[in-house]
């Protein structure tokens, strides 16, 4: 099974600076990942998939980059609604797996 | 409007089984795979199980094989998830998530990303 591990756990901005979420795979993915932003009480939306294209009516202040073992989800600007939990997701092989998660919240 | 509702989550007493739906609308419900995802208290996301848009292909997490079947009825636009010999550790919200709209149309092979999500449906084992 290939092990996603997300860093930092937690970021802690202010609204208008950039975030940088980190995703390291235990072996190669390729570009098969994928990003997940989830808020508070409600279920995980889809943001990026195999690794750098935006999914639909997803703001292009989020960008993905990365191969291989490592990727980068980019948020140029904190709006107040991106405070939120975000995870990384692989389908490469040995089943479907999800990092742990890197929760964004305001300074 | 793409549309996916969980039901069928409660309380059960560790061994017990549950039967979990999901009702979709909105789309051509036939032309997708379908997936279950679950996330327990507090934690993040845990992939369970897949099934084609035929049900030929199915798959699932090891830490639910042998207790859980998934399956899906195209005339009914519904998905459904056996769950039986429950643990403690199964207990947590159950998603119900669609293969993406970026699978491939020539091959349909799958594209493996969840898009989109139900609410989910909270399930519960403890005595």
């Amino acid at each position: 099974e290939i092990v996603l591990t997300q860093s930092p756990a937690t970021l802690s901005l202010s609204p208008g600076e950039r975030a940088t979420l980190s995703c390291r795979a235990s072996q190669s993915v390729s570009s098969y990942l994928a990003w997940y932003q989830q808020k508070p009480g409600q279920a995980p939306r889809l943001l990026i998939y195999d690794a750098s294209n935006r999914a639909t009516g997803i703001p292009a202040r989020f960008s993905g980059s990365g191969s291989g073992t490592d990727f980068t989800l980019t948020i140029s600007s904190l709006e107040p609604e991106d405070f939120a939990v975000y995870y990384c997701q692989q389908r490469s092989t040995g089943g479907l797996t999800f990092g742990g998660g890197t929760k964004v919240e305001i300074k | 409007e793409v549309q996916l509702v969980e039901s069928g989550g409660g309380l059960v007493k560790p061994g017990g089984s549950l039967r979990l739906s999901c009702a979709a609308s909105g789309f051509t419900f036939s032309s997708y795979s379908m997936n279950w995802v679950r996330q327990a208290p507090g934690k993040g996301l845990e992939w369970v199980s897949s099934i084609s848009s035929s049900s030929s292909y199915i798959y699932y997490a090891d830490s639910v094989k042998g207790r859980f079947t998934i399956s899906r009825d195209n005339a009914k636009n519904s998905l459904y998830l056996q769950m039986n010999s429950l643990r403690a550790e199964d207990t947590a919200v159950y998603y119900c998530a669609r293969d993406s709209q970026y699978y491939d149309i020539l091959t349909g092979t799958p594209s493996n990303w969840f898009d989109p999500w139900g609410q989910g449906t909270l399930v519960t084992v403890s005595s």
